[in-house]
């Protein structure tokens, strides 16, 4: 199975919107509605930011937010703040019951 | 809380076998999650290794299905990776994960396991 595509970097300044892509196919990310993002600092652990889509869990920033369409899932920042910087990683459960991640998004708040 | 602890040697020799484990406490291995490893080679980004429920048959990727063994310890509360004929392309920080509800959380601190003779 291929990775998920993930741009290579994004960046926004503070106080703005960014958004994050991650494109699949109908055998992953379009077939079904198990789709997470994950937020990686340097040197820590990843992170659960966003899972099934758009369920945010407890703890984390309303500033985060997601979506899907087709084969495209989205992660939304808004209000972007300096310890927003981070790598971003999506994930999607496929049809053949294993799990794919993107390459990854570096966000740098400039 | 439920935190995760990995543990093993931190150098494997090329066509070695990697062996790791992941203490869990604050839940019950025997809990309906499936216990996950996750890996990060150095600089890159983070591939899905394989997952197990406590009973049952493991799931792996495709591409690491013919060298990887998951399995669980219920009696010591912890889960286990070994993969087999390792070269530098596992040298990698290795991570252990409770999934479940279709998301990973929380993730153990990762241990990173460099294979070098």
């Amino acid at each position: 199975q291929s990775a998920l595509t993930q741009p290579a970097s994004v960046s926004g300044s503070p106080g703005q919107s960014i958004t994050i892509s991650c494109t699949g196919t109908t055998s992953d990310l379009g077939g079904q509605d198990h789709v997470a993002w994950y937020q990686q600092h340097p040197g820590k652990a990843p992170k659960l930011m966003i899972y099934d889509v758009t369920n945010r869990p407890s703890g984390v920033s309303h500033r985060f937010s997601g979506s899907k369409s087709g084969n495209t899932a989205s992660l939304t920042v808004s209000g972007l703040q300096a310890e927003d910087e981070a790598d971003y990683y999506c994930t999607s459960y496929t049809s053949t019951s294993t799990w794919v991640f993107g390459g990854g998004t570096r966000l740098t708040v400039l | 809380q439920v935190q995760l602890q990995e543990s093993g040697p931190g150098l494997v020799k090329p066509s070695g076998t990697l062996s790791l484990t992941c203490a869990v406490s604050g839940a019950s291995i025997s809990s309906n999650n499936w216990w996950t490893w996750v890996r990060q080679p150095p600089g890159k980004g983070l591939e899905w290794i394989g997952e197990m429920y406590h009973s049952g048959s493991p799931n792996s990727s495709p591409s690491l299905k013919s060298r990887v063994t998951i399995s669980v310890d219920t009696s010591k509360n912890q889960f286990s990776l070994q993969l087999s004929s390792v070269t530098d392309a596992d040298t990698a920080v290795y991570y252990c994960v409770k999934g479940g509800g279709w998301r990973f959380d929380p993730w153990g601190q990762g241990t990173l396991v460099i294979v070098s003779s």
